[in-house]
């Protein structure tokens, strides 16, 4: 079953800490993109990789890092840096049909 | 760069009216325009998507119009029921070697159907 499975569903983070959301795909899509949504909001770009080991800034790069080591998993690490982190986070990929999204992690800051 | 802008941002219908959603995009090269239903809490599906070599595209209930001289395209769907109520969003394009590239959204229409 072809899919893009991102985990955990629910994430809490204490202030000043790192934390690493997953996205893998099994589509064998080459492009892969993180997206931030706030309650209310549209999805606002984070960073995006059309390749393995390349990866670009979005609209709102500042507090995240990413990474693309493998065609099929590209992570995105929320750093201390990101003041405001609280929101639910998609990641997509993107194929002759267009984009198809994860269910969705929702981070909080506790 | 590309910039969407999509009206309104919140709409109510009574159940079996049609309901509008239009947006309006900068970029004269998009040429691809999905548009996405979200149910709370969930991942956006695609319901359906025209690209400019047509004008208009009909699936059952829901058609989607473009108009790529004044650069906007519209959201119709008729026959409204409650299940419809979620979150519209219009995206834009450009296709290369007849693959979608990075979508740029619009700020999204909370659709709520009344019974």
């Amino acid at each position: 079953d072809g899919g893009i499975t991102q985990s955990p569903k629910y994430l809490f983070r204490k202030e000043g800490q790192n934390v690493t959301l997953s996205c893998e795909q099994n589509l064998n899509h080459d492009a892969m993109y993180w997206y931030r949504q706030d309650p209310g909001q549209g999805l606002r770009l984070i960073y995006y990789s059309q390749i393995v080991n390349d990866f670009q800034k979005g609209d709102i790069a500042e507090g995240y890092s990413v990474s693309r080591e493998k065609k099929e998993s590209f992570p995105l690490t929320v750093t201390s840096a990101q003041k405001n982190p609280t929101a639910f986070y998609l990641c997509a990929s993107i194929g002759y049909y267009g984009y198809t999204f994860g269910s969705g992690t929702r981070l909080t800051v506790v | 760069g590309e910039n969407v802008e999509q009206h309104p941002s919140t709409l109510s219908v009574q159940e079996g009216d049609s309901a509008v959603i239009k947006c309006t995009y900068s970029d004269s090269a998009s040429n691809y325009f999905p548009w996405y239903k979200q149910e709370l809490g969930k991942r956006p599906q695609l319901i359906i998507d025209i690209r400019s070599n047509v004008g208009e595209k009909k699936d059952q209930r829901i058609a989607v119009t473009l108009n790529k001289t004044a650069k906007h395209f519209s959201l119709h769907i008729t026959e409204t029921q409650p299940e419809d109520s979620a979150v519209y969003f219009c995206a834009a394009s450009r296709l290369a070697s007849g693959s979608a590239r990075q979508l740029t959204f619009g700020s999204g229409t909370q659709l709520t159907v009344l019974p």
